[in-house]
């Protein structure tokens, strides 16, 4: 069975760090883009970053370029988040997502249960 | 960044019913749309991609159409399983993006 577990969120203070973490199994992790998507409490959905198979390309979305950095370990089948000077607007519940093998296949499928990161002092 | 819209926001429908939602993208995207499913305190699931192909597992009620700029998806007989947030997402372009969400609930 393809899973995804997320962990590492909680609640940090206004110019805080966080690390989140998602562990993958039941495929094979090195193979797929994966993605970082988020969902702010009661609204939609907005995709966060993604990283290439070999994690030679990442890509993130403006407000998180310069603060947030998607890193994966292939050996481990983890995909990574490091949030840094983070803003009560960065509060959401964090999904890792598997895309494609393929760029410009950028569908999420699956998704993890999510892991909620709350910034507030 | 593409912006997405869907209409309507919301709406209401009785088991039975087939009920269709509207997505429009503000340039082009080439049928780069994905539909997902989003139950209350779960994460999406994914239901079509490239606009009309159907996930694995899918039931066959769902279907999507569309080109250009504007894509529908459509529940031909809505069942009690469905009630839920509906949201595109276009992976045309990066970023990709979602819209803002349609929700179904019952009548």
């Amino acid at each position: 069975e393809v899973q995804l577990v997320e962990s590492g969120g909680g609640l940090v203070q206004p110019g805080g760090s966080l690390r989140l973490s998602c562990a993958a199994s039941g495929f094979t992790f090195s193979s797929y883009w994966m993605s970082w998507v988020r969902q702010a409490p009661g609204k939609g959905l907005e995709w966060v970053a993604n990283i290439k198979q070999d994690g030679s390309e990442k890509y993130y979305v403006d407000s998180v370029k310069g603060r947030f950095t998607i890193s994966r370990d292939n050996a481990k089948n983890s995909l990574y988040l490091q949030m840094n000077s983070l803003r009560a607007e960065d509060t959401a519940v964090y999904y890792c997502a598997r895309a494609t093998p393929y760029s410009d296949e950028n569908w999420f499928d699956p998704w993890g249960q999510g892991t909620l990161v709350t910034v507030s002092s | 960044d593409i912006q997405m819209t869907q209409s309507p926001s919301s709406l209401s429908a009785s088991v039975g019913d087939r009920v269709t939602i509207t997505c429009r993208a503000s340039q082009g995207i080439s049928n780069s749309l994905a539909w997902y499913q989003q139950k209350p305190g779960k994460a999406p699931k994914l239901l079509l991609y490239a606009a009309s192909r159907l996930e694995s597992g899918v039931p066959s009620r769902f279907s999507g159409s569309g080109s250009g700029t504007d894509y529908t998806l459509t529940i031909s007989s809505l069942q009690p399983e469905d009630f839920a947030t509906y949201y595109c997402q276009q992976y045309y372009s990066t970023p990709p993006t979602f819209g803002p969400g349609t929700k179904v609930d019952i009548k």
